[in-house]
């Protein structure tokens, strides 16, 4: 079972550049959300999705774009890459019904913009 | 408005001994769940206890409890008997309808 796959690990672009962080899940969750990681702040909410093709704005959207357009894929997108957007990025899914629902999450993409 | 608020930047605690990490939340909401993280220096994300806005019972998950404090709006972690390799970042986290919003976090620190 590989859950919560997310693509590159590791990653450096330079200013301006665009770029897409995949994440995929195979536990047929219909909810993905995507977080960042900065020191002292914990995890904010970017965008997230209660199912294909239908998607939302979380806590911190700007300078990102997201997609479902499968069950199993959430990508985000950095549309001109600033060094604000220098974090650890998180994809994380869940069952949308159900009390104890917790969320998996994907191993984290660190992303410098230099 | 931050609706997690974890006051404890770091903590420290004797292995073998006890710990509470506190967690306050913000909510208008009758219905919520509420959850415990631990992430350690490896970086990912490990799911640790659950606790629901109905439940009348704290939850326990082994040496985790959850003291959980409806009126006051708080969810503290208990760890008893602490490890060395307890020491880790842990989050504080809350759902209200279908988003999950997190606190700042704790950073643990077990001492032999």
């Amino acid at each position: 079972n590989a859950g919560v796959t997310q693509t590159p690990k590791f990653q450096v672009l330079k200013t301006g550049q665009s770029m897409t962080l995949q994440c995929a899940q195979d536990m047929n969750h219909e909810y993905m959300s995507w977080y960042r990681q900065d020191p002292g702040m914990g995890l904010r909410l970017i965008h997230y999705s209660v199912g294909a093709g239908i998607t939302d704005q979380g806590e911190v959207p700007n300078g990102y774009n997201v997609s479902r357009s499968t069950t199993e894929d959430f990508p985000l997108r950095l549309l001109s890459a600033a060094p604000s957007q220098t974090s650890v990025y998180f994809c994380a899914s869940r069952f949308l019904k159900g009390s104890n629902t917790e969320a998996f999450f994907g191993q984290g993409t660190r992303l410098t913009v230099v | 408005a931050q609706k997690i608020t974890q006051t404890q930047p770091g903590m420290f605690v004797q292995e073998k001994e006890a710990v509470t990490l506190d967690c306050t939340y913000d909510t208008s909401d009758q219905s919520y769940g509420l959850f415990w993280y631990k992430q350690p220096s490896s970086g990912e994300m490990i799911f640790l206890i659950y606790q629901g806005s109905y439940d009348e019972q704290n939850a326990t998950e082994g040496r985790y409890s959850l003291n959980f404090q409806k009126a006051r709006k708080s969810a503290n972690l208990v760890i008893s008997a602490s490890q060395l390799g307890d020491s880790a970042m842990y989050f504080c986290a809350m759902r209200e309808r279908d988003d999950m919003r997190f606190g700042a976090g704790t950073r643990l620190t077990v001492k032999p």
